[in-house]
């Protein structure tokens, strides 16, 4: 069965330092990979997709990911983590026609 | 810029009540979805719609029902609530199928009780 998977359900880094958020995934095609972030009391945000093309794809607010077919995943990045950062991040892909199945997500808490 | 808008924001239910979140979008899109948002459980499907009148169940359907009469609305009734629908609710919309960008509403938190 189609599955996502993020290991790390709390992360604390510093402001500044730098971030990496992992998703793996199980799913017999190549599928639709994205990441989403969601605020407090918030909806989710798209950050970046992938579907095809080039593995390392760039988003919104700095973020970047990385799809390597060989381990299955789909890890966000950012060089320098900034206070706005702190939120929840979800790990989701695309099965399908009509059906997203999302991670347990990572919350993220940024030291000054 | 609306987007998709869910109403009520918040909402407390006594057990065996009923209700229906509303969800409308003016984006013009075909695809719509109802996710429950649960603790460390991440974001399950309902239900979802592929277009007007069409509707089909998702990963977690139990205890709810939708309609899909126009295009811009996709509402979402709980017929004999029960604490364990307690939980975030969460719309989305797209504008093709599945495997492309969901634009998501801000949330309806509900407690059954």
């Amino acid at each position: 069965a189609q599955s996502v998977t993020q290991p790390d359900i709390h992360i604390t880094v510093s402001e500044g330092a730098s971030l990496e958020l992992r998703c793996n995934y199980s799913y017999g095609a190549t599928p639709y990979l994205f990441w989403y972030v969601q605020s407090p009391g918030q909806g989710l945000q798209l950050l970046l997709k992938y579907f095809s093309g080039d593995t390392l794809v760039q988003g919104i607010k700095g973020f970047e990911a990385e799809f390597k077919r060989s381990q299955s995943s789909f890890n966000l990045r950012k060089p320098s983590v900034h206070w706005s950062d702190a939120a929840e991040y979800f790990c989701a892909v695309g099965v399908g026609n009509n059906d997203m199945r999302f991670g347990a997500g990572t919350r993220l808490t940024v030291k000054p | 810029n609306a987007g998709v808008t869910q109403t009520p924001k918040f909402r407390i239910l006594k057990i065996g009540q009923s209700m229906t979140l509303q969800c409308t979008q003016d984006m013009n899109h075909n695809y719509m979805y109802w996710y429950r948002q649960d603790p460390g459980m991440g974001l399950k499907l309902i239900y979802y719609s592929v277009g007007a009148g069409i509707t089909d169940k998702g990963e977690v359907p139990n205890g709810y029902n939708v309609s899909r009469s126009t295009t811009e609305d996709f509402p979402l009734r709980l017929e004999l609530a029960a604490p364990s629908q307690t939980s975030v609710y969460f719309c989305a919309s797209s504008p093709r199928q599945g495997g492309t960008e969901a634009f998501f509403g801000q949330g309806t938190r509900l407690t059954v009780v």
